[in-house]
């Protein structure tokens, strides 16, 4: 089984700063099968990047993907108020998905 | 417009099996390439990722749960059913069920997930 590592557990950041999250795999996973969920206290996970780097329908273009292989990260160029909430990478390898144990972007 | 909703009991007993139903709309699991996947999350923690079933029946389950683990789904109803047995106060979590779309380059993209229905294991 694939494990996501994400990093850091928590980022304290302010309305207009960067964030920039990581997602370590213990081994590599193909871009096509690595995605980005944001989630909100109460709701479901909402899905951001698909394919490492793409964006879903919707998603403001703050939010980027990159990375291949073992390294992967999750850019939010500017933060809005609405983007502090909690962020888990996922990947499918193998017939097993798994998930990082996400990533708290908290005001600070 | 796809929709996913959860069904099932809001609280069942140590040792119980759980049956858990996901009905759908706006897209067909005859479909090439769709499929719907379980997933679960206990209050406070983390995702897990339970099961997995495809367009042409193919079923894929979490290695560490697979002995208690049943999907399947009814095409003409729009439902998908997860069945877990022996269940733990551990099981304790939200179940969430979700649209996976595996586009024709490979990509697998979960697109659209249900609300979630929160599962209570107690005596």
């Amino acid at each position: 089984e694939i494990v996501l590592t994400q990093s850091p557990g928590t980022l304290s950041l302010s309305p207009g700063e960067r964030a920039t999250l990581s997602c370590r795999a213990s081994q590599s996973v193909s871009s096509s099968y690595l995605a980005w969920y944001q989630q909100k206290p109460g709701q479901a996970p909402r899905l951001l990047i698909y394919g490492a780097s793409s964006r879903a329908t919707g998603i403001p273009d703050r939010f980027s993907g990159s990375g291949s292989g073992t390294d992967f990260t999750l850019t939010i160029s500017r933060l809005e108020p609405e983007d502090f909430a909690v962020y888990y990478c996922q990947q499918y390898g193998s017939s097993q998905v798994t998930f990082g144990q996400g990533t708290k972007v908290e005001i600070k | 417009q796809v929709t996913l909703r959860e069904s099932g009991p809001a609280l069942v007993k140590p040792t119980q099996t759980l049956t858990l139903t996901c009905t759908f709309s706006g897209f067909s699991l005859s479909t090439s390439g769709m499929c719907v996947s379980w997933i679960r999350q206990p209050p406070g923690k983390a995702l897990e990722w339970l099961a997995r079933i495809d367009w042409d029946d193919d079923k894929y389950y979490s290695t560490s749960l697979k002995t208690r683990l049943t999907i399947s789904k009814d095409t003409s109803k729009n439902q998908v059913v997860l069945t877990m047995t022996n269940m733990d106060p551990v099981d304790t979590a939200t179940y969430y069920c979700a649209r996976i779309r595996v586009t024709i380059f490979g990509v697998v993209i979960t697109d659209y997930w249900g609300q979630g229905t929160l599962v209570t294991v107690s005596s």
